[in-house]
């Protein structure tokens, strides 16, 4: 069954230091993957997402996530954070891809805390 | 101008009770779901609804009733509410029933607590 582990529960970075956020998901075929940010009492807004292609792929606010086959990895990314950055951050898959319906599945989320 | 708006935002309530939630969206999709929250903070599926029509039904107990009158709503009704049914759970729509096609855009959540 597909699934997705985002090892880190919470992370604290200094604004404007470099982030990397975890994800690696399980399926047997092509996955199709997003990244969605929560911020407090709001829905989730999603950031980016993979398909195919360019294994490296730009979403809203500055951020970019990297599709790795060999890793099953799908790990979001941003150069400089800012304050306003401070969410919690799904990874979710999607199952089965391209189908007629389908669904997410989420990782569990990291919290991301972003220090002065 | 709330894209998917649910109401109520709280809800508090006692063991054994049966509540209703809300949800609405203005953005002409067809496809509309319920997603759970636990304290945790896991998503998990519970319905899809495309074009009025049950999609998705995941294993949920059948105290938990969603009803789409049109394709802008989809309400939960939960009948005898437990305890383990306090959560946050999010409504979302889509343009169609294809995830990939289209992002979810998820409402602000409602927040249930059964005491």
């Amino acid at each position: 069954a597909q699934s997705v582990t985002q090892p880190d529960i919470h992370i604290t970075v200094s604004e404007g230091a470099s982030l990397e956020l975890r994800c690696n998901y399980s399926y047997g075929a092509t996955p199709y993957l997003f990244w969605y940010v929560q911020s407090p009492g709001q829905g989730l807004q999603l950031l980016l997402k993979y398909f195919s292609g360019d294994t490296l792929v730009q979403g809203i606010k500055g951020f970019e996530a990297e599709f790795k086959r060999s890793q099953s990895s799908f790990n979001l990314r941003k150069p400089s954070v800012h304050w306003s950055d401070a969410a919690e951050y799904f990874c979710a898959v999607l199952a089965p891809p391209g189908g007629a319906t389908n669904k997410l599945i989420f990782g569990t989320g990291t919290l991301l805390a972003v220090q002065p | 101008d709330t894209a998917v708006s649910q109401t109520p935002k709280y809800l508090v309530t006692q063991m054994g009770n049966d509540k209703s939630i809300k949800c609405e969206q203005n953005l002409g999709h067809d496809t509309m779901y319920w997603y759970k929250q636990d304290s945790k903070k896991f998503l998990k599926i519970m319905f899809s609804y495309n074009n009025k029509e049950l999609i998705i039904n995941e294993t949920v107990p059948n105290r938990f009733s969603p009803k789409s009158p049109d394709k802008a709503h989809l309400n939960l009704h939960i009948n005898s509410l437990e305890l383990g049914d306090s959560a946050v759970y999010f409504c979302a729509s889509s343009q169609d029933a294809k995830v990939g096609n289209s992002p979810l855009h998820f409402g602000n959540g409602t927040r249930l607590t059964v005491t």
